[in-house]
């Protein structure tokens, strides 16, 4: 089955509006890293979470390990956070990063 | 200036051909790793190195081999390709290969196989 599932698959956003987007883990994840693949195709890292919270900007992303999922929270959306997003799960001191599906962000004017 | 070089950044080849795919990383990391992303699949790990030595290979065939040739170097050689070994091939180092730091990754080297 889905180790890291990721939810909404697509989501259009207006210019301005906040929302957030959702990993779930059925692998016992020890650290998360969430990605942005710009239109060029480069993978750009936005958070290296262990278990807690880490803000940046509009952006603020969660994981919680013992009910195994994380969040990223995007506010203010601007054109330019259009892409897809990803995050990755890595278990056990593997240094093995196991990728969700991506969320296909497009924020309109 | 990029840390991480891939190159060639596009590549075409021919099924049955050979190809190797350059990777270096300006970041004095420790671990390296290479993973792919094809249209059917997610991002799928491939291999990790640390200081050189092969910790996890996730590959099952056997014609992908990695070349670690210095501490900053991990080349990936493909023989026999196949058309299904059409993607954008990743590679990524950390500090180290136990998950105690976020990885980086590189632009990517897109393969066709023809």
């Amino acid at each position: 089955g889905d180790k890291v599932k990721q939810s909404p698959s697509a989501l259009s956003l207006q210019e301005g509006t906040n929302s957030a987007l959702r990993c779930n883990f059925s692998i016992a994840a020890t650290t998360v890293q969430w990605f942005l693949q710009n239109p060029r195709g480069s993978l750009i890292n936005l958070f290296y979470l262990v278990p807690g919270t880490k803000e940046n900007g509009r952006l603020k992303s969660a994981f919680d390990s013992k009910e195994s999922y994380s969040t990223l929270h995007i506010r203010d959306a601007q054109l330019e956070d259009s892409g897809t997003y990803f995050c990755a799960a890595e278990r056990a001191n593997t240094g093995k990063l196991t990728f969700g599906d991506g969320t296909v962000l497009t924020v309109k004017p | 200036d990029p840390k991480i070089i891939q190159k060639p950044k596009y590549l075409v080849a021919v099924t049955g051909s050979e190809k190797i795919l350059i990777c270096e990383q300006y970041l004095g990391h420790n671990a390296m790793y290479w993973y792919r992303q094809s249209a059917k699949k997610p991002l799928e790990f491939m291999f990790s190195y640390s200081y050189q030595k092969l910790m996890d290979n996730q590959t099952a065939s056997s014609r992908f081999q990695p070349q670690s040739s210095k501490k900053n170097h991990l080349d990936l050689q493909i023989t026999a390709l196949k058309p299904d070994d059409s993607a954008t091939y990743f590679c990524a180092s950390s500090p180290t290969g136990t998950g105690d730091y976020e990885q980086y990754f590189g632009p990517g080297t897109r393969l066709t196989v023809l």
